[in-house]
């Protein structure tokens, strides 16, 4: 069964790093992008960036790009995002998500999602 | 980077009534491949996004036939033909033209009557 299991819910401090990651199962990581989205409490979806696990070349959307990195590791078939100083705006709940096929769009495997809770 | 206006933003549907939600981008999804390149993905309350369409009218596997995605450039519509109860959720258009700058609609929230 392809799946991707995304770690655990975490509560943090302003200032505070973190990296969380979403596991591949099932399928050839290697050979499919994935990609992270964000959801704001109440708000709707936002897209922040992808990864190609086979090369690591890694895309990302404007409003993300400088403020978080996306990361893969092929040996343990895991994607990361992560955060250098965390911010009270960076609660939400992150997706990561997989396309269908070999291309970059058309998102079926999505994460359970991690809720990131940064208060002080 | 591309807007994509949904409407409408709620949608009070009668169970077994039609329904459709609007999607308007601010500039055209068709690619010079000839395909649109526009998703529509539906939350349903407490779970992840699922795909419902993709290249403007292609269903996800596993998504019922009742859901069907229409429109080319810059105006698309996502039809469900009998609403049932599970489809209760928020609906959201996405475009995914221009990589790294996805962008997606606000979201429409369908609910039952």
């Amino acid at each position: 069964e392809v799946q991707l299991v995304q770690s655990g819910a975490e509560v943090k401090t302003p200032g505070e790093s973190l990296k969380i990651s979403c596991k591949a199962s099932g399928y050839s990581f290697t050979t499919y992008w994935i990609a992270w989205v964000r959801q704001m409490p109440g708000k709707g979806l936002e897209w922040m960036g992808i990864i190609y696990p086979g090369d690591s070349d890694t895309r990302y959307s404007p409003s993300f790009q400088g403020q978080v990195t996306i990361s893969a590791d092929k040996s343990i078939t895991t994607a990361y995002l992560q955060w250098s100083s965390l911010k009270a705006s960076d609660t939400a709940m992150y997706y990561c998500a997989r396309p269908h096929s070999s291309g970059w769009f058309a998102f079926h495997i999505w994460g359970q999602g991690t809720m990131v809770t940064v208060s002080s | 980077d591309i807007v994509m206006t949904q409407s409408p933003l709620s949608l009070p549907v009668t169970p077994g009534e039609p329904a459709s939600i609007s999607c308007r981008s601010g500039q055209s999804l068709l690619h010079s491949d000839g395909y649109n390149y526009l998703e529509w993905y539906l939350q349903k309350p407490g779970q992840s996004p699922q795909l419902l369409i993709y290249l403007g009218s292609n269903r996800a596997s596993g998504v019922p036939d009742r859901f069907s995605g229409s429109g080319s450039g810059t105006d698309f519509t996502l039809k469900i033909s009998r609403v049932e109860a599970e489809d209760v959720g928020v609906y959201y258009c996405m475009q995914v033209l221009q990589i790294p700058r996805y962008t997606f609609g606000q979201g429409t929230k369908l609910e039952i009557k």
